[in-house]
């Protein structure tokens, strides 16, 4: 199966880290995907991890552990602005499967 | 410059009609996509085409028939629409044409369908 996991809620503090886990179980995923949402609109997309290790991208990173079947999505300084939905997603032939996703909201 | 574009953006219909939802994508990708996200902001693939084929029908009702015209259009049309078809439909697409699927996709605008 594909089974994606991530929490529901997270609240955190403007300027503060946040980690939101993502676990899977899966067989043939060739790649992990993430992707925010803000309220109302469309999913856009952040990072994507085929390897295992770390992707840094500016503030946002993304890490995997295909063994493990876990992946995590680091936001560091955080902004009011990136109050939103955080969707983990499995990709692998022709379709992404979606956890329900992790509303993350910041407070000043 | 829209790259995947939808229309409409808001239906309102009566249960028992049929509609039409278009969208268009301006990205020159091989692969398109549809979407449901329901109230609880679960987002579910329904079909993938590539190149104009049908790759993956994700056991949606056969009231759902997408079609594309071209690789650059895919649209859905809804027959004998029900309460439980409300929802926001979102339109992807995406470069991979393998299936590998390593290639990032891009979603629409969506398509917010209320059916009363």
């Amino acid at each position: 199966g594909q089974n994606i996991d991530q929490p529901t809620e997270m609240t955190a503090t403007e300027g503060a880290i946040v980690q939101i886990n993502c676990t899977y179980q899966t067989s043939g995923f060739n790649g992990l995907f993430w992707y925010q949402q803000h309220a109302g609109e469309a999913p856009t997309f952040l990072s994507y991890n085929v390897l295992d290790g770390l992707e840094e991208k500016g503030r946002f990173s993304s890490f995997l552990s295909r063994s493990k079947g876990y992946s995590y999505l680091l936001l560091k300084e955080l902004q009011m602005k990136d109050s939103a939905s955080y969707l983990c997603a499995g990709g692998n032939d022709y379709k992404l499967s979606f956890g329900a996703g992790t509303t993350v909201t910041v407070r000043a | 410059d829209t790259a995947v574009s939808q229309t409409p953006k808001y239906l309102v219909t009566q249960m028992g009609n049929d509609k039409s939802i278009k969208c268009e994508q301006n990205l020159g990708h091989d692969t398109m996509y549809w979407y449901k996200q329901d109230s609880k902001k679960f987002l579910k693939i329904m079909f993938s085409y590539n190149n104009k084929e049908l790759i993956i029908n994700e056991t949606v009702p056969n009231r759902f028939s997408p079609k594309s015209p071209d690789k650059a259009h895919l649209n859905l049309h809804i027959n004998s629409l029900e309460l439980g078809d409300s929802a926001v439909y979102f339109c992807a697409s995406s470069q991979d044409s393998s299936g590998s699927f390593k290639e990032t996709q891009y979603f629409g605008p969506g398509t917010r369908l209320l059916v009363l």
